[in-house]
């Protein structure tokens, strides 16, 4: 069964960029008809969708964090990436990567373990 | 604050039927299906309900969704202790280019 697995700095410092990597296994990411996703929780509160990419190119962004976020694939390494720019303490979550789209855009049937993001100099 | 919203909180003893509600807006749930995730403490989210009612293999069906207007609602029948978890709705936005928005989360406790 298809597995998602993040990795990344812990610890980022402000105004810096935070860059996450998740890893596809037992699948590939090329498949037609998924999008990948990058979800966000901040301690103790709610889900915040950050943005996804498809077909390996496509991308959409949350609106709130557009101007900051850049999603990409790496179809050698089987994985996609996150960076968020210009980092501030609001953005100290748990990141999750997640599997979407093969049923409706905001159906996410696989999801990443989740990875803690702490914003502090 | 989340585009939809959910309350906070929702209770019930072993063998009752709850339900959540979800309230959005005629650009989200009012023309798109709506998709509920539950969190156990300290996990993932695990896709429950989509497609408004539909439930993935393995979902028991104690859990079912229903969508009217601009609403949904999660309902549990039976309710049972390990079903004691955050509930989220989420949903499509047509807005802005079109985004996903979720809900706050409601925080269900088995009495």
């Amino acid at each position: 069964q298809l597995q998602l697995q993040e990795s990344g700095s812990g610890l980022v410092k402000p105004s810096q960029t935070l860059s996450l990597t998740c890893a596809v296994s037992d699948g590939s990411i090329s498949s037609g008809g998924y999008s990948w996703s990058w979800i966000r929780q901040p301690t103790g509160k709610g889900l915040e969708w950050i943005g996804y990419i498809y077909n390996t190119a496509s991308t959409y962004y949350n609106p709130s964090l557009k101007s900051r976020v850049t999603i990409s694939v790496d179809r050698s390494k089987n994985q996609f990436s996150l960076k968020l720019s210009s980092v501030t303490a609001a953005d100290t979550a748990v990141y999750y990567c997640a599997r979407g789209g093969g049923i409706g855009v905001d159906v996410f049937d696989m999801w990443g373990q989740g990875t803690m993001v702490t914003v502090s100099s | 604050q989340s585009v939809l919203t959910q309350p906070p909180s929702a209770s019930g003893t072993p063998g009752q039927r709850v339900t959540i509600s979800c309230s959005g807006s005629s650009s989200n749930i009012g023309s798109n299906s709506v998709t509920w995730y539950q969190q156990l403490p300290r996990t993932a989210p695990k896709l429950l309900i989509y497609s408004n009612s539909q439930r993935p293999s393995g979902v028991p069906d104690r859990f079912s969704g229903s969508k009217s207007g601009t609403s949904a609602s999660l309902a549990i029948s039976g309710l049972q202790s390990e079903d004691e978890a955050d509930y989220y709705c989420a949903a499509w936005d047509d807005s802005l280019n079109g985004h996903v928005v979720f809900g706050g989360g409601t925080k269900l406790t088995v009495l």
